[in-house]
């Protein structure tokens, strides 16, 4: 069973367009909600984060915004560029026993045209 | 800081073959995981660790053994090589503390199972 679903599998977007790639969960348990970017022949890196209690979270053209009552979050990327062309994977994680580990949904494969 | 290392890069097995994917991280690290990434499926969790001595199953643990005897090391051994094992292997570690962890990821392993 898919803890967090991801939409969508892959994303086209032009040069100085907006890419928005949706997360949702189900496990009300979560308090962490990391996005992690990936180039082709590399692992995952951490690219933003944010926590429940905050609706969103920017860091330079990349923002998350969160929706607790619907479950849901987003990563926003405006102005997107050529370098941003990457597959992206959206995670959740909770406190106790598994703190530590994260809940990966299966990618956003976004595609950046010059 | 070397971070997480893997070895090897990349490793082609004949089926029925047993081998031992290596990780070892210098971070002082708690949590260290297992994942396997297929197109389309994302980052699937085969094993992780919460600390040395102590591990627990993923999402696709058959076919897969791990130990964790000290803080640094968690390596993956695959028993007897099926072509299903065919994957890019990524091990990752984070602190574990209750603020939510970034998770460092390893450059990964290409394995090919014939």
């Amino acid at each position: 069973q898919q803890q967090v679903k991801q939409s969508p599998q892959s994303l086209i977007v032009q040069k100085g367009g907006i890419s928005i790639i949706n997360c949702a969960y189900e496990n009300t348990a979560f308090d962490y909600f990391p996005w992690y970017q990936q180039f082709p022949g590399k692992g995952p890196a951490l690219l933003i984060a944010i926590r429940p209690d905050v609706s969103e979270k920017k860091e330079g053209r990349f923002t998350i915004s969160f929706n607790k009552s619907a479950k849901q979050f987003s990563l926003h990327i405006m102005d997107s560029q050529p370098g941003d062309s990457a597959t992206y994977f959206c995670a959740a994680s909770m406190a106790g026993s598994t703190l530590g580990r994260l809940y990966f949904g299966r990618g956003t494969q976004l595609t950046v045209w010059p | 800081n070397a971070g997480v290392t893997q070895t090897p890069k990349f490793q082609v097995l004949k089926t029925g073959q047993s081998m031992t994917l290596q990780c070892a991280q210098d971070m002082n690290h708690e949590y260290m995981s297992w994942y396997r990434q297929d197109p389309g499926m994302g980052l699937r969790l085969i094993h992780y660790s919460v600390g040395a001595g102590i591990t627990d199953q993923g999402e696709v643990p058959n076919g897969y053994n791990v130990s964790r005897s000290t803080t640094e090391d968690f390596p993956l051994r695959l028993l007897s090589a099926a072509p299903s094992q065919t994957s890019v292997y990524f091990c990752a570690s984070s602190p574990r503390t209750t603020r939510g962890d970034e998770q460092y990821f390893g450059p990964g392993t290409r394995l090919t199972v014939t």
